[in-house]
């Protein structure tokens, strides 16, 4: 089973600012396989990314996914009120699926 | 559009088995490479996968949920059935059942149900 650990657990950041968010896999992830998710409060998962760089339809380009193996980051280049949610990584390449602890990003 | 609503009891007692039904709506279940699948999230906590179907009967499993679980399709309903024997309090969640592609793209979970939240609690 692969295991996502996720960094930081919590992101104090002010908008405008830039958010950098860490998910490691405790081994390499099939055809780098990695999504990200944005789950807000009382809603289901939204997908922002797959294939760790790509981003899914509708999704704005101040997100960006990058890494390769067991290393993964997902960008927000300038944090707009919306984007403070939680935040999640989920390989989908090998069973079993496997998400990510998760990384809240917060209001400084 | 894809759109999956999940259904079934909001309060479990413990020991009870859990049958959810997820009805799908945009997607068929008998198009090759299809898959549903059931992720569950207790109140505060991270997502965690619970099993997944696919198109061509292919089921597969969370290791530390295995002996509880069965998961079925009803392509005729358009309906996918998850149920979870001997319920315990930390089985506490919001279920959601959600729609991925394995045909190349290989994909993600893109589609999402609204969630339910079941209670175990006697």
């Amino acid at each position: 089973e692969i295991v996502l650990t996720q960094s930081p657990g919590t992101l104090s950041l002010s908008p405008g600012e830039r958010a950098t968010l860490s998910c490691r896999a405790s081994q390499s992830v099939t055809s780098n396989y990695l999504a990200w998710y944005q789950q807000k409060p009382g809603q289901a998962p939204r997908l922002l990314i797959y294939g760790a760089s790509s981003r899914a339809t509708g999704i704005p380009d101040r997100f960006s996914g990058s890494g390769s193996g067991t290393d993964f980051t997902l960008t927000i280049s300038r944090l707009e009120p919306e984007d403070f949610a939680a935040y999640y990584c989920h390989q989908y390449g090998s069973s079993p699926l496997t998400f990510g602890g998760g990384t809240k990003v917060e209001i400084k | 559009q894809i759109t999956l609503k999940e259904s079934g009891p909001t309060l479990v007692k413990p020991t009870q088995t859990l049958t959810l039904t997820c009805t799908f709506s945009g997607f068929s279940l008998t198009t090759s490479g299809v898959g549903v699948g059931w992720i569950r999230q207790p109140p505060g906590k991270a997502l965690e996968w619970v099993a997944i179907i696919y198109s061509n009967d292919d089921k597969r499993y969370s290791p530390s949920l295995r002996s509880r679980l069965t998961i079925t399709k009803d392509t005729s309903r358009n309906q996918v059935v998850l149920t979870m024997t001997n319920m315990d309090p930390v089985d506490t969640a919001t279920y959601y059942c959600a729609h991925r592609m394995v045909a190349q793209p290989v994909m993600p979970f893109t589609s999402w149900g609204q969630g339910t939240l079941v209670t175990v609690s006697s």
